[in-house]
């Protein structure tokens, strides 16, 4: 009964390179969010997915950031011509329900931009 | 509005003692969720508790209790018997209803970093 999964769990890009982010949700979990925590910040939502379709990506920067959840394989977020203030851990979460159900977070990918 | 105030920064104590996590939140919503998070530091963040504005009911779970009070806008956590393995950051979040602009996303507080010494 694997949890949620993510991928690489460490990421260090150079300025003005992409950065992808994997997250694979728990078994029979349809819904996806990705956070992020950036030192003295705390947790902030980005995004929300569900398959095939961004429900809520009022959190994430409107340049730069694009996430999706294909029909097959995991959800991705990806960050293009990363600059240092991108530098943060990124988590996924998922859930079986829509309704304020329990999310359950991946470990996270700790971006380092150099 | 909703937002989560979380207003201790860092709590130290010493094992064995009991300590109380506050959480405030404040939400115009009748129906939403509230749920408590543990990030050790080794950095994942693990799962607590949920409850729905419904069901003031305290919990327990062993060493772990939740007191929740609508009256106050309080979701309270209480470690009793601290130990070392309590050490951690640890996080009030909040949730509404999936209508209009509230998906379901958590608004976290900014979280709690209680050290157990030993």
């Amino acid at each position: 009964n694997a949890g949620v999964m993510q991928n690489p769990r460490h990421l260090v890009r150079r300025r003005g390179q992409e950065a992808r982010l994997r997250c694979s949700p728990m078994k029979g979990h349809s819904h996806v969010y990705w956070y992020r925590q950036l030192p003295e910040e705390g947790l902030k939502f980005m995004v929300y997915l569900q398959k095939e379709n961004i429900i809520d990506e009022s959190g994430m920067p409107k340049e730069r950031f694009s996430a999706e959840f294909p029909k097959e394989g995991p959800s991705i977020l990806r960050i293009q011509q990363v600059v240092r203030g991108d530098s943060a851990a990124y988590f996924c979460a998922s859930s079986l329900f829509r309704d304020g159900s329990e999310q359950y977070f991946g470990p996270g990918t700790r971006l380092t931009v150099t | 509005a909703q937002k989560v105030t979380q207003a201790q920064t860092e709590i130290s104590v010493v094992e064995k003692e009991d300590v109380t996590l506050d959480c405030v939140y404040e939400t115009r919503d009748t129906t939403y969720y509230l749920f408590w998070y543990k990030q050790p530091p080794s950095g994942e963040l693990v799962f607590l508790i949920r409850r729905n504005s419904f069901d003031e009911q305290n919990e327990i779970s062993g060493r772990y209790s939740w007191n929740f009070q609508k009256s106050t806008s309080s979701f309270n956590f209480t470690i009793t018997a601290s130990q070392v393995v309590d050490s951690a950051v640890y996080f009030c979040a909040l949730s509404g209803p999936n209508y209009g602009g509230s998906q379901g996303n958590l608004i976290f507080g900014k979280g709690t970093k209680l050290s157990v010494k030993p």
